[in-house]
């Protein structure tokens, strides 16, 4: 089945680790997006991308990083120098940034801090 | 970061009520406007995608309206069903950003 898989679905990072959280699509669209959900509040974006090779930050990217080599693959790397990583993080794609295409979620990633 | 705001924050009815709730935005520069449904331990999921002033989507029980001028979208549901118990979040575009705005979420409980 077509879709978006995001891994795992619980982390835990330590005190000074950076943890990377897998973000894989096979709908073969050229957007791809990370956002970030904390208690009653909507999602924030932290990093899109629109092609490979290519991406921005989005709204709260400080203390984030991602790559995009492959169109399939969007990872992000939840650094160090986030001193609030504990939150819910969904990945999305959409077949480009056109305002008409609507975006596909991942089931999530919950990373809490030990 | 551009303000969308979704309001109420939460809402209670019963089965067989009919609700709406509100999404506000800038007016200014606006290109689309998505309504996501997000159940519990799913993925959110989109409902509607609008782009023209006074665009009504329908969907079996639920519908949306804009008003691009004043920058507003209202979803409705009639009937309230407890499956259609979930956030629904709104994601304005606009034509100076290459990216969606969520709103906070409006979360509906519909009880049995």
């Amino acid at each position: 089945d077509g879709g978006i898989t995001q891994s795992p679905k619980y982390l835990f990072r330590k005190e000074g680790q950076n943890v990377t959280l897998s973000c894989e699509q096979n709908l073969n669209h050229d957007a791809m997006y990370w956002y970030r959900q904390d208690p009653g509040q909507g999602l924030r974006l932290i990093y899109y991308s629109q092609i490979v090779n290519d991406f921005q930050k989005g709204d709260i990217a400080e203390g984030y990083s991602v790559s995009r080599e492959k169109k399939e693959s969007f990872p992000l790397t939840v650094t160090s120098a986030q001193k609030n990583p504990t939150a819910f993080y969904l990945c999305a794609s959409s077949i480009d940034r056109g305002g008409e295409n609507i975006q596909y979620f991942g089931a999530g990633t919950r990373l809490s801090v030990l | 970061i551009l303000n969308v705001e979704q309001s109420p924050q939460s809402l209670h009815v019963q089965e067989g009520d009919s609700t709406n709730f509100t999404c506000s935005f800038p007016s200014s520069n606006f290109y689309a406007l998505h309504w996501y449904r997000w159940e519990t331990a799913k993925s959110p999921e989109a409902l509607f995608v609008m782009t023209l002033n006074g665009d009504e989507k329908k969907k079996g029980r639920i519908s949306a309206t804009l008003n691009t001028k004043e920058g507003y979208s209202y979803l409705y549901i009639k009937g309230s069903q407890p499956e259609d118990s979930a956030t629904y979040l709104c994601a304005p575009l606009f034509t100076n950003a290459g990216k969606s705005t969520f709103g906070d979420g409006t979360t509906l409980t519909v009880k049995p």
